[in-house]
C-alpha cells in the first residue's frame, strides 16, 4: 500500500504571501497525483490532477509539480478564501486503488 | 452544470445494513469512472470504492472489502453503495465523486466533481 505523506501539517501564512506544501509517497506514484482543497463543511475541490494539470477553472496562482516520491502545491500569492485545508491523492498502478494524504491545514497568520 | 446529489445516510445500529444512492445529472454518466469517498467526523478523506463505467471492475479499500458492494445503474444515472455488517468506524459523510472519462489506470483518477455528500452514523 502507497502511503502519502503531507508537510507540514499546519502551515500559517498571511494573504499576499506564497505557500509551499509537500507530499511525499512512500513509492513511486509517476506523475498520478492529484490535489484538493475542502473548507470547513463543504465538499472537496479538485485542484490540480497528473501532479501539474489545473482542473477547469482553478486559479493560476495554483501550481502542481513533482513526480515519483515527491511533489509540491504552490499558491503564488495566498488570497483570503485559500485558507482551507489540502490534500494530496494518488492513484496505485494496479489495480487502481486510491489514497489521500492525511491533510495541510493552511491558516492565517 | 454537472450535479451529483447522494441520499440514504442514516442513523443505524452496528451490524446493521444501509443503502447509498447517487443520483448523477449534468453529464454523460455512462463515460464516467465513479468514486465514494468518506470522512470520519473531524477526519480526513477516505477512499473507499470506485467503478467502470460499465461496471465491470471495481475496487475497494481494505477495510470495507467484504462488506460493501458499489454498483452502477447506467440507464438511471445513478451510483449506490450498499453497505452491510456496518461498524462505529464506518461513521463517517460518504460523499459520490465522478472520477476520470475513459481510463483510470493512464492517470491519477482525480475526482473533479463531488456531492455534498450524506451522514452515516454507526452507533446503538
Amino acid at each position: 500500500e502507497i502511503v502519502l505523506t503531507q508537510s507540514p501539517a499546519t502551515l500559517s501564512l498571511s494573504p499576499g504571501e506564497r505557500a509551499t506544501l509537500s507530499c511525499r509517497a512512500s513509492q513511486s506514484v509517476s506523475s498520478y497525483l492529484g490535489w484538493y482543497q475542502q473548507k470547513p463543511g463543504q465538499a472537496p475541490r479538485l485542484l490540480i490532477y497528473d501532479a501539474s494539470n489545473r482542473a477547469t477553472g482553478i486559479p493560476a496562482r495554483f501550481s502542481g509539480s513533482g513526480s515519483g516520491t515527491d511533489f509540491t502545491l504552490t499558491i503564488s500569492s495566498l488570497e483570503p478564501e485559500d485558507f482551507a485545508v489540502y490534500y494530496c491523492q494518488q492513484r496505485s498502478y494496479w489495480p487502481p486503488l486510491i489514497t489521500f494524504g492525511q491533510g495541510t491545514r493552511l491558516e492565517i497568520k | 452544470e454537472v450535479q451529483l446529489v447522494e441520499s440514504g445516510g442514516a442513523l443505524v445500529q452496528p451490524g446493521g445494513s444501509l443503502r447509498l444512492s447517487c443520483e448523477a445529472s449534468g453529464f454523460t454518466f455512462s463515460n464516467y469512472w465513479m468514486s465514494w469517498v468518506r470522512q470520519a467526523p473531524g477526519k480526513g478523506l477516505e477512499w473507499v470504492a470506485n467503478i467502470k463505467q460499465d461496471g465491470s471492475e471495481k475496487y475497494y479499500v481494505d477495510s470495507v472489502k467484504g462488506r460493501f458492494t458499489i454498483s452502477r445503474d447506467n440507464a438511471k444515472n445513478s451510483l449506490y453503495l450498499q453497505m452491510n455488517s456496518l461498524r462505529a468506524e464506518d461513521t463517517a459523510v460518504y460523499y459520490c465523486a465522478r472520477g476520470p472519462l475513459g481510463c483510470c489506470s493512464c492517470s491519477s483518477c482525480s475526482m473533479a466533481y463531488w456531492g455534498q455528500g450524506t451522514l452515516v452514523t454507526v452507533s446503538s
